[in-house]
């Protein structure tokens, strides 16, 4: 499984939008790009998925270049519920490999 | 619609033990995947299995096992449990072959002692 590469961890204060990029260095033509959001103790759930572009739904926006090798969540005025890890899968076979994700720290 | 539901969600074994865990998807979806989560090590992949048969495999030792049956359901096993298996076990469903949203369950919280 090619592993999709993300920062380790980043602070920001309520409020403010937080943005993490991923590489995709080895994405397929056919694969979409996909997030996912984790809390403590649960498993990972499915916030927001493109294939190009920009994608907007009610949590947050992805950002994905014409050439598909990286992606960008942006997350809008982040409150302390956003404090979690936050992990980009590759697609196709790829889907499965999570990686350590990137772990979000809201501060009041 | 059910979620994903795994079973038991704690347990607690002694080293040199073997454990199953189990995994029940959501109605309809046929790709079931497992999951180890370790602090700092994020979720490594254990193997994914599809219509009954392992379709992909991460790299962990033959200690840890699964199986799907007919109606989607999976279990997984580790034998001779070592303290490092101590972990959240996570599984996953996804509608089918490729399908690109994964569903977790709440997970197995694995204690060694």
């Amino acid at each position: 499984l090619a592993k999709t590469t993300q920062p380790i961890s980043m602070d920001s204060y309520e409020g403010q939008e937080v943005n993490i990029t991923c590489s995709h260095n080895n994405i397929a033509t056919n694969d979409y790009i996909t997030w996912y959001q984790q809390f403590p103790s649960q498993g990972p759930r499915f916030i927001i998925q493109g294939y190009k572009t920009k994608v907007t739904n009610e949590v947050a926006s992805l950002f994905i270049p014409a050439d598909r090798k990286s992606s960008t969540l942006s997350l809008p005025r982040v409150s302390l519920s956003d404090t979690a890890v936050y992990y980009c899968p590759g697609g196709g076979n790829n889907r499965l490999a999570f990686g350590k994700g990137n772990q979000v720290v809201v501060i009041p | 619609k059910a979620g994903v539901t795994q079973t038991p969600r704690y347990l607690i074994k002694t080293r040199g033990q073997q454990v199953t865990l189990s995994c029940s998807p959501i109605s309809g979806h046929r790709s079931v995947s497992w999951y180890q989560q370790t602090p700092g090590q994020g979720l490594q992949f254990l193997f994914e299995y599809f219509s009954e048969t392992q379709r992909n495999k991460g790299n962990f030792p033959g200690r840890f096992s699964g199986r799907q049956f007919s109606n989607s359901r999976s279990e997984m096993n580790v034998s001779t449990l070592e303290l490092g298996d101590s972990a959240l076990y996570l599984c996953a469903s996804t509608g089918g072959w490729g399908g690109t949203e994964a569903f977790f369950g709440q997970g197995t919280r694995l204690t060694v002692v």
